[in-house]
């Protein structure tokens, strides 16, 4: 498996423009993770999605953010306007619960994300 | 609520000397799951280890070890002989029983000079 891929690597994006980051998680997982990572707060989880489902949407920071699973390969967040304190770089990770315990989250390379 | 606190937020050492990074977690879960990854600069997160809360058997890989105490919360990670190379930032992290909220400490970022 090539593991969870992210894209795009680097988005450059000016203040007010939609950004739009990609997921797909590694082939069976179940759980699906959107972590954001700044110098100030570290790794923060912004929401999880079960089986497609977003469970936990409660680290999303605003109304702007929002994040969609529309089947098991495939995951976006959308980030719309976007505004320089977004500039981050944005992690997808994937799980699997199986036999009553989770796997570790393997995560994908990240996208830098700028807003300018 | 569960928290990962890594006191050590840098730690500076010399090539081939031993160091050892901290980690302490808080957890109403009495299972529960322990990790560490190591995000070189790179910027990638990489998975080194996972620790069940059942098993207190400490581990060793190669140069990485791992020292899990339940009765003090941690879970404490050394690196023997340590080289350029493990130049990077490490991270704690716990996961809870239901498998659902994977909690990261800040992170010890660890610089070896050769």
């Amino acid at each position: 498996d090539a593991g969870v891929i992210q894209s795009p690597r680097h988005e450059v994006t000016e203040m007010g423009q939609e950004v739009t980051l990609r997921c797909k998680p590694i082939s069976g997982h179940d759980y699906l993770f959107w972590y954001r990572q700044t110098m100030m707060r570290g790794l923060e989880l912004l929401i999880y999605f079960n089986n497609n489902v977003p469970i936990d949407d409660s680290g999303m920071p605003e109304d702007r953010f929002s994040a969609k699973m529309p089947n098991a390969s495939f995951s976006t967040l959308k980030i719309q306007p976007s505004e320089p304190r977004d500039s981050a770089v944005y992690f997808c990770a994937s799980s699997l619960f199986s036999d009553g315990t989770n796997t570790e989250a393997f995560f994908g390379q990240g996208t830098r994300l700028t807003v300018v | 609520a569960q928290k990962v606190t890594q006191a050590q937020t840098e730690i500076s050492v010399v090539e081939k000397e031993d160091v050892t990074l901290d980690c302490v977690y808080e957890t109403r879960d009495t299972t529960y799951y322990l990790f560490w990854y190591k995000q070189p600069p790179s910027g990638e997160l990489v998975f080194l280890i996972r620790r069940n809360s059942f098993d207190e058997q400490n581990e060793i890989s190669g140069r990485y070890s791992w020292n899990f105490q339940k009765s003090t919360s941690s879970f404490n990670f050394t690196i023997t002989a340590s080289q350029v190379v493990d130049s990077a930032v490490y991270f704690c992290a716990l996961l809870n029983n239901a498998g659902n909220m994977l909690t990261f400490g800040g992170g010890t970022r660890l610089m070896v000079k050769p």
